[in-house]
């Protein structure tokens, strides 16, 4: 069983739709929790964390079941520029981070 | 732009060759993470670098070696290459107080052939 799992997808939905991606993950000791997101033959970047209570960023929602040992992002009125991969990313420790594979998501007209 | 660099883009190696790739964290970055990503994959933690001493290593064998010098830059060396070592592999920088808020490079695409 992978570490971090995830749906590869792809999500194909039109603009202004709501789309949801879920990540398990094995290891009960992980402590932190991340979304990041990689374009096209770029590099990763921090999306957003994930904490217990739940957060926030504008359109973007991120929930931790910590009980079920999975996290989950929601985002809302998708736009043409949230086309990308989205990493679910597990830390047990400060220094090793574990990166789900990916769901891709494409956003159409 | 995140302000960390790699070197080179891309490369050409030989199955068994050596390899040494390079990194410059984002400046008052301390600390250096490595990541190898195979086609289709999420990125899989090597090791990372912090006051220039490993502090952390993933599951990969001891071919794989790396440095971080006085100014926090950073190198990642494979010995004996192989096949499957065919990958795009990323560095990230961050502050130790902030592991966490990793910033990437864009990357070097290394093919062994």
């Amino acid at each position: 069983r992978k570490e971090v799992e995830q749906d590869p997808g792809p999500f194909n939905v039109p603009e202004g739709a709501t789309v949801a991606f879920n990540c398990t993950y094995s290891n009960s000791a992980s402590q932190s929790f991340f979304w990041y997101r990689q374009d096209c033959r770029k590099e990763p970047k921090l999306l957003m964390s994930v904490y217990s209570s739940g957060n926030e960023d504008g359109r973007f929602t991120a929930q931790l079941n910590r009980a079920s040992q999975y996290i989950s992002l929601l985002i809302r009125d998708s736009k043409l520029s949230d086309s990308a991969t989205y990493l679910c990313v597990v830390s047990v420790n400060n220094n090793d981070m574990r990166f789900g594979a990916g769901t891709r998501l494409t956003v159409k007209p | 732009e995140t302000g960390v660099t790699q070197s080179p883009t891309h490369l050409i190696k030989t199955r068994g060759q050596q390899v040494t790739l390079r990194c410059s964290s984002q400046s008052g970055h301390n600390t250096v993470s490595w990541y190898q990503q195979a086609l289709g994959q999420g990125p899989q933690f090597i090791f990372q670098y912090y006051r220039e001493e490993e502090n952390g290593r993933g599951n990969f064998p001891p071919r794989f070696s790396g440095l971080q010098f006085p100014n926090y830059s950073s190198e990642l060396n494979v010995n004996a290459l192989e096949l499957d070592d065919s990958a795009l592999y990323l560095c990230a920088s961050s502050l130790a107080v902030s592991p966490y808020e990793q910033y990437f490079g864009p990357g070097t695409r290394l093919t062994v052939t």
